[in-house]
């Protein structure tokens, strides 16, 4: 099975708009971290949120917020007031354990942003 | 702070031919990893070095990649002989020992590979 799985390859989004992309995972480990990466055409990885699957409260990083919903693993990451430069490549990404080591990785959303 | 270093940034040879790529993590960062990235996916692990030591290494083509990382700081990856199927971008990662509760990874630009 997947542990990290992102339906949506492409989306859509009018400039200021918001907007939500799907992630949703699986473990059995009862601790784990969850990340949201953007990759813009240049190819670099940039992090752009974090989640442990203790947190009380959904993660928040100025424009980003994470829809945690830990009963259906799911870990939405909702961008507000999109910007052009938004579009990119987002992948969403897991941890297992608090100090493990290896991330897995979903296969990504295109967001294209438009004017 | 220097972010993580890969060269070249792009590398076009024929199949057949050998190819290194090289990469330099953030100072002090003692977990390096190696992703392969295909067209339209996600990054894949390759290698995980901690370290000096490689400690996982499950997903590494051994026939024809090798990787090193000499000192525990800078890291090769190896292909050779490349095939058409290696086409990819390859992405490094580093991340500290004691990273607080966030843990991230801190990825290099990637090397974007293409065999004729």
């Amino acid at each position: 099975a997947q542990k990290i799985t992102q339906t949506q390859p492409g989306m859509f989004v009018q400039e200021k708009e918001a907007v939500t992309l799907d992630c949703t995972y699986d473990t059995s480990d009862p601790s784990y971290g969850l990340f949201w990466y953007k990759q813009p055409s240049s190819g670099e990885m940039i992090f752009l949120i974090y989640q442990g699957s203790y947190d009380q409260q959904n993660a928040t990083e100025g424009r980003y917020s994470l829809n945690f919903q830990k009963a259906r693993k799911s870990a939405n990451l909702v961008i507000s007031a999109s910007q052009l430069g938004d579009s990119a490549m987002y992948f969403c990404a897991m941890r297992e354990g608090n100090t493990g080591n290896q991330f897995y990785f979903g296969t990504g959303t295109s967001l294209t942003v438009i004017p | 702070e220097a972010g993580v270093v890969q060269s070249p940034r792009y590398k076009i040879i024929e199949k057949k031919q050998p190819v290194a790529f090289w990469c330099n993590p953030i100072s002090g960062h003692n977990t390096l990893y190696w992703y392969r990235q295909n067209l339209g996916q996600g990054p894949e692990l390759l290698i995980r070095y901690e370290n000096e030591e490689a400690v996982d290494d499950s997903q590494l083509p051994k026939d024809r990649f090798s990787a090193e990382r000499l000192k525990g700081v800078d890291s090769t990856l190896k292909i050779q002989p490349a095939e058409l199927g290696d086409s990819a971008v390859y992405l490094c990662a580093s991340r500290p020992r004691d990273s607080g509760r966030v843990n991230e990874q801190f990825f290099g630009p990637g090397t974007r590979l293409t065999v004729l």
